[in-house]
């Protein structure tokens, strides 16, 4: 089963830092979304890409197809961006779901 | 807008009783998919559905149940509840199947089953 591996599994930093969360990936791919979920919460798309790179607000989401690997990045991070963030991806020749998902990475901004 | 909405938020139930977890969408979205996630591991998909009347089997669909009769709801039916059923359930919908449309979830059922 292709897998999809998310780096750090944990990340504690402080308010104000840049933070990276990576997502690589075994196969060919036509999508890759990043998803954030709050404690409780429910599940909430960020980005969906193919190529290149795509802005939100303070967040950034990248990806290389060739390395297979994307990152998502947060500036000025802030206690409110504390969450579970999770990579998933559309494998090329997918089933009609076809969305493969990784464990996630828990992220504590402290203040 | 509400987007997709589940029901209940939580339930405990006992070994053996059945339920049925719901999932309404109000964004006309064609597919729609029920999944399980348990402490450690990814979302795995149980039931999927591509419109109405269609339904097929995910990566997990031992002891659940689905049907679309309607484009708007995707129940999930947990026949007879067994203690590894106990995990947080989610729906989410897109206007086209594949994986290649944003994803829209609800807010999560909590299922404890004894």
């Amino acid at each position: 089963k292709n897998e999809v591996e998310q780096s750090p599994q944990n990340l504690t930093a402080q308010e104000g830092e840049f933070i990276t969360i990576n997502c690589s990936y075994s196969v060919g791919i036509s999508a890759l979304h990043w998803l954030q979920q709050h404690p409780g919460g429910g599940i909430v798309s960020l980005f969906m890409l193919s190529s290149g790179k795509k802005k939100h607000g303070r967040l950034i989401a990248t990806i290389n197809i060739q390395e297979k690997h994307s990152s998502l990045h947060i500036t000025a991070s802030h206690p409110r961006d504390s969450a579970v963030y999770i990579c998933a991806v559309r494998y090329s020749g997918g089933g009609a779901d076809g969305l493969t998902f990784g464990k996630g990475t828990h992220l504590i901004i402290q203040p | 807008n509400a987007g997709v909405t589940q029901t209940p938020e939580f339930q405990v139930l006992k070994t053996g009783q059945s339920m049925t977890l719901q999932c309404a969408q109000d964004m006309n979205h064609e597919y729609m998919s029920w999944y399980r996630q348990d402490p450690g591991m990814g979302l795995r998909l149980i039931h999927y559905s591509v419109g109405a009347g269609i339904t097929d089997q995910g990566e997990v669909p031992n002891g659940y149940n689905v049907s679309r009769s309607t484009t708007e709801d995707f129940p999930l039916r947990l026949l007879s509840a067994a203690p590894s059923q106990t995990s947080v359930y989610f729906c989410a919908s897109s206007s086209i199947f594949g994986g290649n449309q944003p994803q829209h979830f609800g807010d999560g059922t909590r299922l404890s089953i004894l």
